[in-house]
């Protein structure tokens, strides 16, 4: 029983288009919500976080958001660069594990920005 | 620029061997985390130490794994014996408790044969 859902394996952009990469959770105690980039052969790096205090988030062309009564959540990136293909996995944690204990993990999405 | 350094980067062993994976945590975190990424379960929670006390090995399975901290600058994860099943890339993580984010070693890519 998967807690949180990225439900599309892959997405394909064009170089200085919008990446939309989204994630959905079934767990409302989640309260802290990250979003990790991974390069092949690299652990995965965090990229941006949001608390379920706010419902947006940005940090240079990354914005979270975050829908809390639809249980969902989406990575924006603009406009993206072929340095951005990765696979970006969203994370969850709820408040009895501490900050980031207990984190769950989605399965991923590979991210290709094409030229 | 601190990082999480994981040993062995690969290991390749036959069924029934034992295999052990080390991880020296960013000096200062607190917190260490075992993950296990395969295929078809993403990124896996195995087990969690805070201030080198175990809190959740409950993603371990628990007759053939082990994790330990024998001190502040080690952990070590452990299959005994190992199964061609337990083949994936094991990542070590580590973190502060309050707030800030986890950071991911480059992972022990481990085939059981």
């Amino acid at each position: 029983d998967q807690q949180v859902k990225q439900n599309s394996p892959s997405l394909s952009v064009q170089e200085g288009r919008i990446s939309i990469l989204n994630c959905d959770y079934t767990n409302s105690m989640f309260d802290y919500f990250l979003w990790y980039k991974k390069y092949p052969a690299e652990g995965p790096t965090f990229l941006i976080s949001i608390s379920s205090i706010k419902d947006k988030n940005e940090d240079g062309r990354f914005t979270v958001f975050l829908n809390k009564s639809a249980k969902h959540l989406s990575l924006h990136i603009v406009p993206s660069q072929p340095g951005d293909s990765a696979v970006y996995f969203c994370a969850a944690s709820a408040p009895y594990g501490g900050s980031q204990g207990n984190l769950i993990f989605g399965k991923g999405t590979k991210l290709s920005v094409k030229p | 620029d601190a990082r999480v350094t994981q040993t062995p980067r690969h290991k390749v062993t036959e069924m029934g061997q034992e295999v052990t994976m080390r991880c020296q945590p960013i000096l200062g975190h607190n917190t260490v985390f075992w993950y296990r990424q395969t295929m078809m379960q993403g990124l896996e929670l195995l087990a969690y130490f805070r201030n080198r006390a175990p809190l959740d090995d409950s993603g371990m399975p628990k007759d053939r794994f082990s994790a330990e901290m024998p001190d502040a600058t080690l952990a070590t994860l452990k299959i005994q014996p190992s199964e061609p099943r337990d083949s994936a890339v094991y990542f070590c993580a580590s973190g502060l408790v309050l707030g800030s984010p986890l950071h991911f070693g480059n992972g022990t890519r481990l085939t059981v044969t």
